[in-house]
């Protein structure tokens, strides 16, 4: 399976605390993105990265990726209350034409 | 107000039942996808189309069926032969080529289960 692996699988974090998640895969990629899911909603993309990029801010959001270890970061600097949700990376993968390959996700909470 | 719509929020199945998840969208995209997913899993893609009166199988096509007539709609059919069809289904588009094509917009979903 392509499928990319996040960690941990839940994060509980005080409001004004920074949230690390962590994702793996396993085959060579194009790009990586991360996206956000509150309960019961759809999706909402948060940030692109490319294979051939090292890291990406946007806002509070800052991104990384190790092509070496197969491997990116998200971290959100700062976090709100409003951060709680579930949070997802997925890949594409190199000749997948454009097809995303989802993690499980990340459920993470924000106490106020 | 561009975005993608999907109907209904609540949709109920009964036994032997082929049912329709409506996907709409007005963001003049090429592509559309078709994913579900269950409790505490991520998306796995049903089916996919990137131009009109064209799709493709995902990789969970089975038991389900879709159609690609109007570059706006997207609808997709859980029949009968989907034996465990209860999950949240969403809709996603995307521009084909370009910057920016491969972010995925998606819809609110539809929550289906079986009576």
């Amino acid at each position: 399976s392509q499928q990319g692996e996040e960690d941990p699988q839940a994060l509980s974090i005080q409001e004004g605390e920074n949230a690390t998640m962590n994702c793996s895969y396993k085959t060579s990629i194009n790009n990586l993105q991360w996206y956000r899911q509150n309960s019961g909603r759809g999706l909402v993309h948060l940030i692109l990265i490319r294979s051939n990029e090292r890291e990406k801010h946007s806002g509070r959001l800052r991104v990384t990726l190790d092509t070496s270890k197969k491997s990116s970061s998200l971290l959100i600097t700062a976090s709100r209350a409003a951060d709680t949700a579930s949070y997802f990376c997925a890949t594409v993968h190199t000749g997948a034409n454009s097809k995303l390959t989802f993690g499980k996700g990340i459920t993470l909470s924000v106490r106020p | 107000d561009g975005g993608i719509t999907q109907s209904p929020k609540y949709l109920f199945r009964k036994e032997g039942q082929n049912v329709t998840l409506s996907c709409e969208q007005n963001l003049n995209h090429d592509a559309m996808y078709w994913y579900r997913q269950d409790p505490g899993q991520g998306l796995r893609l049903i089916y996919y189309s990137q131009i009109v009166n064209d799709f493709q199988k995902g990789d969970i096509a089975e038991g389900y069926s879709v159609s690609r007539e109007k570059k706006e709609s997207f609808p997709l059919t859980v029949t009968s032969a989907q034996k465990n069809p209860t999950a949240f289904y969403l809709c996603a588009s995307s521009i084909m080529g370009g910057a920016g094509a491969e972010t995925q917009y998606f819809g609110p979903g539809t929550r289906l289960l079986v009576l």
